[in-house]
């Protein structure tokens, strides 16, 4: 898989939109962004994936460049449970029954949030 | 709820003894997966099953640890003679396989492990 780049710390303001950005400038046509967050002492937490297009849900938006060699998650409206470590995780889209499966975890970007 | 869910969600044992952690996945998702992840890091992959098959081991996976998945429905990690190093948090995780390409793991609140 792709390796990722992401800041280590990012601090936002409650109530801005928080903007994560990745990098991933060698990934593939055939591989995912996804994007995971832990907030602390918990399981991660699936937040969005996309291929090329934007995409949008309940949680965030991720934007991905045109090149697709980096993106950016986008976190409308911050509040305080919003802070957490955020992962971008790049993985490769279906190839086979068997292999590849697994999530490689970078360290990630620790978000806080400020009141 | 739903979700995964670990047991226990926090285990203190002396060095030398066997541990098992449990994890029952999302109803009716056939893939499943453990992770290990110690302070600082992110996540790292142990092994994986898809039904009752383990498909994929680790290098992190030592011969005292061994994972089971017996009905395709839950899972136990076991690590035996337990040291210091196997200090860390547990995750378990599971998606739907399907002949698509997307698969969505969704992850379990971890059990943590310490090790005295």
């Amino acid at each position: 898989d792709a390796k990722t780049t992401q800041p280590t710390s990012m601090d936002c303001a409650e109530g801005r939109a928080a903007n994560l950005p990745c990098n991933h400038s060698t990934i593939s046509g055939n591989e995912y962004v996804y994007w995971y967050r832990q907030i602390h002492s918990q399981g991660p937490q699936y937040i969005i994936h996309g291929l090329k297009n934007n995409e949008t849900n309940e949680m965030a938006s991720l934007i991905i460049t045109e090149d697709r060699k980096s993106s950016t998650l986008i976190l409308p409206h911050a509040t305080l449970r919003d802070t957490a470590v955020y992962y971008c995780i790049v993985r490769l889209r279906f190839i086979s029954n068997f292999g590849n499966e697994k999530l490689t975890f970078g360290t990630g970007t620790r978000l806080t949030i400020i009141p | 709820d739903t979700g995964v869910s670990q047991d226990p969600r926090h285990k203190i044992t002396k060095r030398g003894q066997n541990v098992t952690f449990r994890c029952d996945p999302i109803s009716e998702h056939n893939r499943l997966y453990w992770y290990r992840q110690t302070l600082g890091q992110g996540p790292e992959f142990l092994t994986y099953f898809q039904n009752e098959a383990q498909l994929e081991k680790s290098r992190l996976l030592s011969d005292r640890f061994s994972a089971e998945r017996p009905k395709g429905s839950f899972s136990t990690l076991e690590i035996q003679r337990t040291e210091q190093g196997d200090s860390a948090m547990y995750l378990c995780a599971s998606s739907f396989r399907t002949s698509g390409s997307g698969e969505t793991q969704y992850f379990g609140p971890g059990t943590r492990l310490l090790v005295l």
